[in-house]
C-alpha cells in the first residue's frame, strides 16, 4: 500500500511568517511530486511540482525534495491570510498515470 | 490555458434517478481522471482514461459508468445512486509523453457537488 503521509494541522502562523508544510512517502521509486492548494468549498489547484533532489522556488513558494529521506515540503514565505487553505501533498505513482495524495495539512495564517 | 470545465456546478438528484456528470478541457490532454472527495478527506481517484480508454477503475461500483466520447470530454454516467454517494466529484487532466512513467501535472475542474436524497 503506498502511502502519503502529511500532519493534518491545523498549522498557525502570524502574517508575514514563513508557514514550513511537510509530507513522506512510503513509494521509494516514486518520481514526481506535487502540491494543491485547496479552499473550503473548492476544488485543488496546482500550485507546484518537483521532479528532482534539491529546491524549486516559484515566487513565495519553495518546494522541496529529498529522495534518499523519501521527504518533500513546502514553505511559503511572507504568509498572508489568503493562504489560509488545506495543502494536499501529491506523489505519483510509478507506472500509473495516478496521484495518492496525502491527507492535507491545513494551514492558518493570523491577521 | 489551464481550464478544465465541469457541468453542472451542483446536483441533486434522488436514488432512482439517471443522470449525467461532464467535464471537458481544450488543453490538448490526452489523460482524463475522474476523482471523488468527501468533506475533510483527500480526493479518491475512481476512473482513469489514457488516449480515450478506460486505462484505471479503482474497483467503482457499477452505479457509476464513465465515458470518454473524445479526447476533450469526460462523461460520469449516474445511475441508482445511495445517499453515501454525495460528495464533490473532480474531474482532472494531464498530458502524455511516451517517455515519462511518472504523472505529469494534473489540472483539476471547479467540481460538481452531488447530493443524492
Amino acid at each position: 500500500q503506498k502511502e502519503v503521509e502529511q500532519n493534518s494541522g491545523p498549522l498557525s502562523v502570524p502574517e508575514g511568517a514563513i508557514a514550513s508544510l511537510n509530507c513522506t512517502y512510503s513509494d521509494r521509486g516514486s518520481q514526481s511530486f506535487f502540491w494543491y492548494r485547496q479552499y473550503s468549498g473548492k476544488s485543488p489547484e496546482l500550485i507546484m511540482s518537483i521532479y528532482s533532489n534539491g529546491d524549486k522556488e516559484d515566487g513565495r513558494f519553495t518546494a522541496q525534495l529529498n529522495k534518499a529521506s523519501q521527504y518533500v515540503s513546502l514553505l511559503i514565505r511572507d504568509s498572508q491570510p489568503s493562504d489560509s487553505a488545506t495543502y494536499l501533498c501529491a506523489v505519483g505513482d510509478t507506472g500509473r498515470r495516478a496521484l495518492t495524495f496525502g491527507s492535507g495539512t491545513r494551514l492558518q495564517v493570523q491577521p | 490555458d489551464t481550464e478544465v470545465t465541469q457541468t453542472p456546478k451542483h446536483l441533486v438528484m434522488g436514488m432512482t434517478n439517471k443522470k449525467s456528470l461532464k467535464c471537458e478541457q481544450h488543453m490538448g490532454h490526452r489523460a482524463m481522471y475522474w476523482y471523488k472527495q468527501k468533506a475533510k478527506k483527500p480526493p479518491e481517484l475512481m476512473f482513469v482514461y489514457s488516449y480515450e480508454k478506460l486505462s484505471i477503475n479503482e474497483s467503482v461500483p457499477s452505479r457509476f459508468s464513465p465515458e470518454c466520447p473524445n479526447s476533450s470530454l469526460l462523461n460520469l454516467h449516474l445511475h441508482a445512486l445511495q445517499p453515501e454517494d454525495s460528495a464533490l466529484y473532480l474531474c482532472a487532466s494531464s498530458q502524455i509523453t511516451g517517455t515519462v512513467i511518472s504523472p505529469y501535472e494534473q489540472y483539476f475542474g471547479p467540481g460538481t457537488r452531488l447530493t443524492v436524497t
